[in-house]
């Protein structure tokens, strides 16, 4: 089954600051990969998605992730942070060979944009 | 702009009541989820719809009866809940076999 680890619990930025946040998963095959990011209180907005081709995906927001097969990880990445990214943020990894159709999310990183 | 609406926003609810969760998506999908997420942690599957036939359950309690009346819309009955039910309770929709997934605003239960 595949899973998916975010290691770093809680980063804080300042604003205008480059943010990066990691992803790493396992699985066997090739992966589809999502980073969500839920402000307080809200749902989850799918962020930007990985199925195959270019491993540099552009999200909204201005938002990237590169996906990375020998390291297994898919890290998202912001140049220039502003206080309305201050959100958790949830990587979350699909079986491409599965039938199930299921996501697993990791445990997610709170961001917090200090002025 | 949510393509995926759920309503109530907040619900209080005691242990003895009935209560409906409803959902609704004008995205054109035909699959279907409810996720429970409690607070700090990652979205917990609940159960899949597709083409409005339950296709997973992920071992629910029968306090949580699922529904989907057309392909448009999804409900979750409540009965008889517990207090560690409550959580933030998030719909959400796809094309059938596809994992991805649009979410809707969520639903705050609080259980008395």
């Amino acid at each position: 089954a595949q899973s998916v680890t975010q290691p770093d619990i809680h980063i804080t930025v300042s604003e205008g600051a480059s943010l990066e946040l990691r992803c790493n998963y396992s699985y066997g095959a090739t992966p589809y990969l999502f980073w969500y990011v839920q402000s307080p209180g809200q749902g989850l907005q799918l962020l930007l998605k990985y199925f195959s081709g270019d491993t540099l995906v552009q999200g909204i927001k201005g938002f990237e992730a590169e996906f990375k097969r020998s390291q297994s990880s898919f890290n998202l990445r912001k140049p220039s942070v502003h206080w309305s990214d201050a959100a958790e943020y949830f990587c979350a990894v699909g079986a491409s060979s599965s039938n199930d159709y299921k996501l697993s999310f990791g445990a997610g990183t709170t961001v917090t944009v200090r002025a | 702009d949510t393509e995926v609406t759920q309503t109530p926003k907040h619900l209080v609810m005691g242990m003895t009541n009935k209560k409906s969760l409803k959902c609704e998506q004008h995205m054109g999908h035909r699959a279907m989820y409810w996720y429970k997420q409690k607070a700090k942690k990652p979205p917990e599957l609940m159960f899949v719809y597709s083409y409005e036939k339950l296709s997973i359950n992920e071992s629910v309690p029968s306090r949580f009866s699922p529904e989907c009346p057309n392909s448009s819309l999804l409900n979750l009955h409540l009965h008889a809940l517990q207090p560690e039910d409550s959580a933030l309770y998030l719909c959400a929709s796809s094309q059938v076999h596809s994992l991805e997934q649009y979410f809707g605003p969520g639903t705050r239960l609080t259980v008395t």
